[in-house]
């Protein structure tokens, strides 16, 4: 399983946009990236999913650049209900598939 | 449709007593895991079903932690005798098949051993 790297703690305010990188150097060619968000006292929460360039839902973009060695989570204007911690995962999502957490990157959102 | 049910949400046993945790997955998801997440850190995968069978257990302390899906629906999580490092978050997932990296969460089970 490809490792992950990302930053342990970012702070952002209201209104901006928020980018966190992960970094996975070891990618394998049939690796998804996969983020996820949880927020205290609750289970993690599936956000985007993503294998190269970009994809977009109605909560944030995902940004794979051609290598492949990293990816961005972009959440625009940032609120308060954003403060979570978000987790990138990398794995082979078929036969024997496992969703492996790293550590995570805790977002704090200040007014 | 309804999410992922773990009950109970709080327990506090005392050192070398025994605890079970129950999950009940979404309808119709193959792929079942339990996960335990320690304050501070990630989710650490302890086991992941597919249907009734393990496809991964290679993290599950085998001397004192045991799962079981029977049926291929509800699953149980023991842990006989706790330890005081087992205090924990027990949080079980639930996915349609292994192919499918949206995996739904329950609200978790908080251990607290004393």
């Amino acid at each position: 399983l490809a490792k992950t790297t990302q930053p342990i703690s970012m702070d952002s305010y209201e209104g901006q946009e928020v980018n966190i990188t992960c970094s996975h150097n070891n990618i394998a060619t049939n690796d998804y990236i996969t983020w996820y968000q949880q927020f205290p006292s609750q289970g993690p929460r599936f956000i985007i999913q993503g294998y190269k360039t970009k994809v977009t839902n109605e909560v944030a973009s995902l940004f794979i650049p051609a290598d492949r060695k990293s990816s961005t989570l972009s959440l625009p204007r940032v609120s308060l209900s954003d403060t979570a911690v978000y987790y990138c995962l990398v794995g082979r999502y078929n036969q024997g598939g496992k969703l492996i957490f790293g550590q995570g990157t805790e977002l704090s959102v200040k007014p | 449709e309804a999410g992922v049910a773990q009950s109970p949400r709080y327990k506090i046993i005392e050192k070398r007593q025994s605890v079970a945790f129950w999950c009940n997955p979404i309808s119709g998801h193959a792929t079942l895991y339990w996960y335990q997440q320690i304050l501070g850190q990630g989710p650490k995968l302890l086991i992941q079903f597919q249907n009734n069978g393990v496809v991964d257990d290679s993290q599950l302390p085998k001397d004192r932690f045991s799962a079981e899906r029977l049926k291929g629906v509800d699953s149980t999580l023991k842990i006989q005798p706790a330890k005081l490092e087992d205090s924990a978050v027990y949080l079980c997932a639930s996915s349609r098949d292994q192919g499918n990296t949206e995996a739904f969460f329950g609200q978790g089970t908080r251990l607290t051993v004393v």
